[in-house]
């Protein structure tokens, strides 16, 4: 079964470097999030990417928060200068665009653990 | 905005049925998930509804959806000790973006 992969599974870095979160979606998939968890609270919406642009932001998702998709399977997630508040779980998360009504179903990878010290 | 809550703990023994509630703000809604999470683990999406359905039956899951009172339940048949997990309820409005629940943490005793 097809499914959404990333990488790496735990990242630690200083406060204040940079980051890239690694996303690989569902091949016919042609819709892209990023959602965090901070531990012990609710998974929050980041962004949605589709057709090679944001279609979709939350608060949360400032200047410090860039996304990409460099080639035909990756999609990245990058933070510029890593703050404590941003040691979170990432989930990367893709959804199949259907002719008529659609469910535009969400499924999810495994998440990345970055942890700022 | 939307809200989405859920009730924190639930404790079953081994064999019973297992219910998680759920109640959210938007009326608009137009799909209504459960995702499931393992401890260390990715959501895994379980089951949905759309928000013009009132019950939808999918194996040893049953989900109903009381639109009036903006309610949402899992049940879960028989749960077994690998049911133990969070779980999320989680909506769809117009926008596509999901928003979350806080995770009901289910544990199943032997």
């Amino acid at each position: 079964e097809p499914e959404v992969t990333q990488t790496p599974s735990h990242q630690v870095t200083q406060m204040g470097q940079e980051v890239i979160l690694r996303c690989v979606p569902i091949s016919n998939h042609l819709y892209f999030y990023w959602y965090r968890q901070i531990l012990g609270q609710k998974v929050e919406f980041l962004v949605s990417f589709y057709n090679n642009e944001i279609s979709e932001k939350s608060e949360i998702f400032d200047d410090q928060f860039s996304v990409e998709r460099p080639d035909g399977s990756n999609f990245t997630l990058k933070i510029r200068s890593t703050k404590l508040e941003d040691s979170a779980m990432y989930f990367c998360a893709s959804s199949e665009r259907l002719a008529g009504r659609s469910t535009d179903t969400q499924y999810f990878g495994p998440g990345t653990r970055l942890t700022v010290l | 905005g939307e809200d989405v809550e859920q009730s924190l703990f639930l404790s079953v023994r081994e064999g019973d049925s297992s219910v998680i509630n759920c109640t959210y703000t938007d009326s608009s809604s137009t799909y209504l998930y459960w995702y499931k999470q393992e401890p260390g683990a990715g959501l895994q999406l379980l089951t949905y509804i759309f928000s013009n359905m009132d019950m939808k039956q999918d194996q040893r899951l049953t989900v109903l959806l009381n639109k009036k009172d903006k309610h949402l339940s899992l049940r879960i048949a028989d749960t077994q000790t690998g049911d133990s997990a969070i779980y999320f309820c989680a909506e769809k409005t117009g926008r596509r973006a999901l928003t979350f629940g806080s995770g009901t943490r289910l544990q199943v005793q032997p």
